[in-house]
């Protein structure tokens, strides 16, 4: 069974930075590109960023480029996502998506607030 | 960016109905196009990729259609728990966008 479990997520001041994961199972991990899509309160899906399957190629939104970085370890099925400079604005539940054949995770919830 | 543009917004509905949603991208995004269904709470379920594949344990009443730039999801005999956001997603060109999301209430 297909699994995409994140983790990391929680209550941050603005300013400061987390890291997301998210921990896949049940498929080859390293066969797929990753996306990372957020969804803020009461708001629409955004996606966020890219990677694809050997981190050749990486996305970001305008929003979060400069600020956010996708990366991924395949000896550990693990994908992250590292944010800095943390505004109000990146409050959101986040999602660990894989692109082809899409499966989504159940999303992990960050708080940019003092 | 691709923007991809659902119709109606909202949708009041009949329990038994035949429904269409729409799905319109700027730009031809091949069939790299998928359906979402979202409950208050809840993380987005797939529930058609690439236009019209079905999905694995998803009611045979929802299907999907299209391809290019014009996309429409139907569910044949709406059922109560059918209520909820459905959005569209292209995967075909980044930013891989969203559509705003078409609401289904009870008529």
């Amino acid at each position: 069974e297909v699994q995409l479990v994140e983790s990391g997520g929680g209550l941050v001041q603005p300013g400061r930075s987390l890291k997301l994961s998210c921990l896949a199972s049940g498929f080859t991990f390293s066969n797929y590109g990753m996306n990372w899509i957020r969804q803020a309160p009461g708001k629409g899906l955004e996606w966020v960023a890219s990677i694809s399957s050997s981190s050749s190629y990486i996305y970001y939104a305008d929003t979060v480029k400069g600020r956010f970085t996708i990366s991924r370890d395949n000896a550990k099925n693990t994908l992250y996502l590292q944010m800095t400079s943390l505004r109000s604005e990146d409050t959101a539940l986040y999602y660990c998506a894989r692109h082809t054949d899409p499966y989504w995770g159940q999303g992990v919830m960050v708080t940019v607030s003092s | 960016d691709v923007v991809l543009t659902q119709s109606p917004a909202t949708l009041s509905v009949t329990p038994g109905e035949r429904i269409s949603l729409s799905c319109r991208a700027s730009e031809s995004v091949d069939t790299y196009l998928h359906w979402y269904q979202q409950k208050p709470n809840e993380s987005p379920r797939l529930l058609i990729k690439y236009a019209s594949q079905s999905i694995s344990g998803i009611p045979s009443r929802f299907s999907g259609s299209g391809s290019g730039t014009d996309f429409t999801l139907s569910i044949n005999g709406v059922e109560l728990e059918d209520l909820s956001i459905y959005y569209c997603q292209q995967g075909n060109s980044l930013p891989y966008t969203f559509g705003a999301g078409t609401k289904l209430e009870l008529k």
